[in-house]
């Protein structure tokens, strides 16, 4: 079955440390990965997408994730947090053509002062 | 903003009873999801419109029916409800076609059954 994994359901990290937040999907020849970010009270905004290309792509607020294909992983790191990037964070998937976004269950960042 | 709207942004409703909800997606996406976000399943994609037509049907129970109508807007109808149905109910909305085409989300629907 089509499935994504991420490891962690919580993660606490200091302000100003590296952060990264695992996510692993089931095997298939082709798959459009994102990141998605739901601020407290709030939908869920995109933060990255890979779709082709360079298998390591960036968002504006400094995140980054990298496509590894025979791991069947696209972890997302952010070198230093701040406060304001505690929120949850969901990794999804695209299977094949326009089939809808399987999510993994999200894990929650927390950044402590 | 995402450009997608979802009213209202909250219920209260007892079980048993029957709600509406609705979305109206960017202006020009074709496409309509429903998902329901709840603490144990995650978020669970329920069904899919396209232009007016059934796409794709996820984990929609039978008591859960929506449409999608000319002006593209969508309404998601749970009846029946019971305690369990109470979750954060999302509807997201992307263009017309291309494989991986990004999907905007609404603020959702935080329906609680008492």
């Amino acid at each position: 079955a089509q499935s994504v994994t991420q490891l962690d359901s919580q993660v606490p990290v200091f302000e100003e440390a590296p952060v990264e937040l695992r996510c692993n999907y089931s095997s298939s020849v082709s798959v459009y990965l994102f990141w998605y970010v739901q601020y407290p009270n709030q939908g869920l905004q995109l933060l990255l997408k890979y779709l082709s290309g360079s298998t390591l792509v960036e968002s504006i607020n400094g995140f980054e994730a990298e496509f590894n294909k025979s791991q069947t992983s696209f972890h997302l790191r952010k070198p230093s947090v701040h406060i304001s990037d505690t929120a949850e964070y969901f990794c999804a998937v695209i299977y094949s053509g326009n089939t809808p976004l399987v999510f993994g269950k999200g894990t929650r960042l927390s950044v402590i002062a | 903003d995402s450009g997608v709207t979802q009213t209202p942004k909250h219920l209260i409703t007892a079980t048993g009873q029957r709600v509406t909800l609705r979305c109206s997606p960017r202006s020009g996406d074709l496409s309509v999801y429903w998902y329901q976000q709840s603490l144990d399943q995650g978020l669970q994609f329920l069904i899919q419109y396209y232009n007016g037509e059934e796409r794709a049907k996820g984990n929609i129970l039978e008591r859960f029916s929506a449409q999608q109508f000319p002006d593209l807007h969508s309404e998601l109808n749970l009846s029946s409800l019971e305690l369990g149905d109470s979750a954060l109910y999302f509807c997201a909305s992307s263009a017309e076609g291309g494989e991986g085409t990004e999907a905007f989300f609404g603020q959702g629907t935080r329906l609680t059954v008492v």
